[in-house]
């Protein structure tokens, strides 16, 4: 069955440098959702998006922004990046918003910034 | 706001053994989801097992039980005849049921606990 695709797997930034990651959500999934989970921390929930629109915010910072296209498939750009931004970033799907309705994680993406 | 709490931050058990994780949480809604996942070594999210909040009857999956406890906002996670590939941090998480118009309803997950399996 297909899955969360998240790219790129691992990614290395200087600071200050700017970076994007993408997530591809399951077929007909119609809602996505962006974690970030530094090091032995819980993840964190950041933004979510629900048919195109931006749905939810949580502790994203400022210098971050996301969005979802027409196919359904998201980006997170992040900006000025710190070295706390260190982490790994999880996209999540799930068909609907509410419910019920798991929400299936990508492997997650590694962010190191140097 | 909801809140998560996994009171073991570690946890081992013995191969064959069974072994139980703790969560407590709180919120003040009475239509819930409650989830337990596993992150191994790859750091992948896993499912392991779910629980509808106005559901009594405690979920089952193979080796994966739950105790859901309402009254006392507890959600543990029995793992039986344990094997070494269960070794992993599991995820205590919680799910609004709410249908608000356009929210997205995220998971808000616990500190972890790491289990470890002894051979």
């Amino acid at each position: 069955a297909a899955g969360v695709i998240q790219s790129p797997r691992h990614l290395i930034k200087e600071k200050r440098e700017t970076a994007t990651l993408k997530c591809y959500p399951i077929p007909r999934h119609d809602t996505v959702y962006w974690y970030q989970q530094g090091p032995g921390q819980d993840p964190q929930f950041l933004i979510s998006f629900y048919e195109k629109m931006q749905s939810d915010k949580g502790s994203i910072p400022d210098r971050f922004s996301a969005q979802q296209f027409s196919d359904y498939h998201s980006e997170l750009n992040m900006s000025s990046l710190e070295l706390g931004d260190s982490a790994l970033y999880f996209c999540a799907s799930s068909l609907k918003p509410a419910g019920a309705n798991v929400l299936t994680f990508g492997a997650g993406s590694r962010l190191t910034v140097l | 706001a909801q809140t998560v709490t996994q009171s073991q931050p570690e946890m081992s058990v013995q191969e064959a053994e069974t072994v139980t994780l703790s969560c407590t949480y709180d919120t003040s809604e009475s239509d819930y989801y409650l989830f337990w996942y596993k992150q191994p070594p790859s750091r992948q999210m896993i499912l392991v097992i779910r629980q509808e909040a106005y559901k009594q009857q405690n979920a089952t999956e193979n080796r994966f039980s739950v105790n859901f406890q309402k009254a006392a906002k507890s959600f543990s996670l029995k793992i039986s005849d344990s094997q070494l590939g269960d070794a992993a941090m599991y995820f205590c998480a919680y799910r609004s049921a709410l249908q608000s118009s356009g929210s997205a309803r995220q998971l808000t997950f616990g500190s972890g606990t790491q289990l470890t399996v002894l051979p």
